[in-house]
């Protein structure tokens, strides 16, 4: 079965820390992983998102680092706020499966003021 | 502005009765999607349509069922509800065609089973 692991569970940082959340792949057919944002009560909401023909991304203080070989990803939040506070979900597609997206299991980040 | 609307926002049913649950878009998008949201588990992918009269199974559809009439609404069915389908369902939708299409949520609906 298609699996996406995402660890931790749940982060605490400190105001303008590092926030750093991996996640792991096994189907090697995965090209597209994004990373979705979720706030209490709402729905998901795409963040960043990356293709495996380059090793990093980054929008503004978000970065998604790639490693193709380990089969590895993981999201860096540079400068964490307290606005930043929400689940985090990292996904997987594959060009067959284009429109279905595989979710790691969410990461909850708490940004103490 | 173009959205994603799911409704009920909250329901309370009770074990055995049929629930339908409603996801309507206004972006004209091919591709929608429904997910259920456990702890621990993240989303998981119940049932999805690539266009009108197209459904197809996900990774935890037993108990569930779709029709896709028209473009803008995919209703989820419960057809006999059961404690464990207590949960949150997301729908999605995404423009049709090939390629890496970002997915758009709608605002969930809580449901409990009692």
């Amino acid at each position: 079965q298609q699996q996406v692991k995402q660890s931790p569970q749940s982060l605490i940082v400190q105001k303008g820390g590092i926030s750093i959340i991996n996640c792991a792949y096994e189907n090697t057919a995965f090209d597209y992983f994004p990373w979705y944002q979720q706030f209490p009560g709402k729905g998901p909401a795409l963040l960043i998102a990356i293709r495996p023909d380059v090793s990093e991304k980054k929008e503004g203080r978000f970065t998604i680092s790639f490693n193709k070989s380990a089969k590895q990803f993981s999201l860096h939040i540079m400068d964490s706020q307290p606005g930043d506070s929400a689940t985090y979900f990292c996904a997987a597609s594959g060009s067959y499966l284009a429109r279905q997206l595989t979710f790691g299991s969410g990461t909850q980040l708490t940004v103490l003021p | 502005d173009a959205e994603i609307t799911q409704s009920p926002r909250h329901k309370i049913t009770e074990t055995g009765r049929q629930v339908t649950l409603a996801c309507h878009q206004t972006w004209n998008h091919n591709n929608m999607f429904w997910y259920r949201q456990d702890l621990g588990h993240g989303l998981r992918l119940i049932h999805y349509s690539y266009g009108v009269q197209d459904t197809n199974k996900g990774e935890v559809s037993d108990g569930y069922s779709v029709s896709r009439s028209n473009t803008e609404d995919l209703p989820l069915t419960l057809e006999s509800a059961a404690s464990s389908q207590t949960s949150v369902y997301f729908c999605a939708s995404s423009p049709g065609g090939a390629g890496y299409n970002e997915q758009f949520f709608g605002p969930g609906t809580r449901l409990t089973v009692l």
